[in-house]
């Protein structure tokens, strides 16, 4: 049963530390995405790929945030530094530009204190 | 530009009860359509989806109609069980945007005994 994997399942960190979050895609899935997921802001889009391209990251805070794609098999989100108003929960998706579904993986728990 | 709007949760019922929860949508193009549930402490999964008028979307009891004329995809499902407590998100992607996603804010489902 293929699945996303999301390491750490859990993160606190204190504020100004950097955090990476990794992702691995179910293999064969050429779409990736990044959400954040907060009580008061909901469902966030961060960053979308394509065949490891980035796509769409205008949802991202550019100046601490960064999300890659060193290859088909891993995506990074990256947060440097870090502040409390970061704490979420981070949802990674794969899937197939040509399908419908995303696949969710268990996401992150990033806490900032 | 595109959008779509849920019911404000959390819609609390007692089991066996009829459930409704109401979405609506804009979009720019001719949609595909979804509801994914989020159960406690995990990802989002895909639940049913409709990618053309009329068609209606079913799985696990739940059901879900296009309604091109009335620009709305409401999730209903005859019966709800304690298991049925989720989180439901109604969303919509376009033609030729892959699978890029729209989603609503959600609805919080809580079902009691």
């Amino acid at each position: 049963d293929a699945r996303v994997t999301q390491t750490p399942r859990h993160k606190v960190t204190e504020m100004g530390q950097e955090v990476t979050m990794r992702c691995q895609p179910i293999l064969g899935h050429n779409t990736v995405f990044w959400y954040r997921q907060t009580m008061m802001q909901g469902l966030e889009l961060l960053a979308y790929f394509r065949n490891r391209a980035p796509l769409d990251d205008s949802g991202m805070p550019k100046d601490r945030f960064s999300a890659e794609m060193p290859d088909a098999t891993l995506a990074t989100l990256k947060i440097q530094p870090s502040e409390p108003r970061d704490s979420a929960v981070y949802f990674c998706a794969s899937g197939l530009d040509r399908g419908y579904e995303q696949y969710f993986g268990p996401g992150t728990r990033l806490t900032v204190t | 530009g595109n959008s779509v709007t849920q019911m404000e949760g959390p819609v609390t019922l007692s089991e066996e009860a009829f459930l409704t929860i109401n979405c609506t949508y804009t979009a720019t193009g001719y949609p595909s359509l979804f509801w994914y549930v989020q159960y406690p402490g995990e990802g989002l999964q895909l639940l049913l989806k409709a990618t053309k008028a009329d068609d209606k979307g079913s799985n696990k009891g739940f059901e879900a109609t296009y309604r091109k004329e009335t620009t709305s995809f409401h999730l209903e499902k005859g019966s709800v069980q304690v298991s049925d407590s989720a989180v439901y998100f109604c969303a919509l992607s376009l033609t030729g945007g892959g699978n890029k996603l729209t989603f609503g804010t959600g609805t919080q489902l809580k079902v009691e005994l």
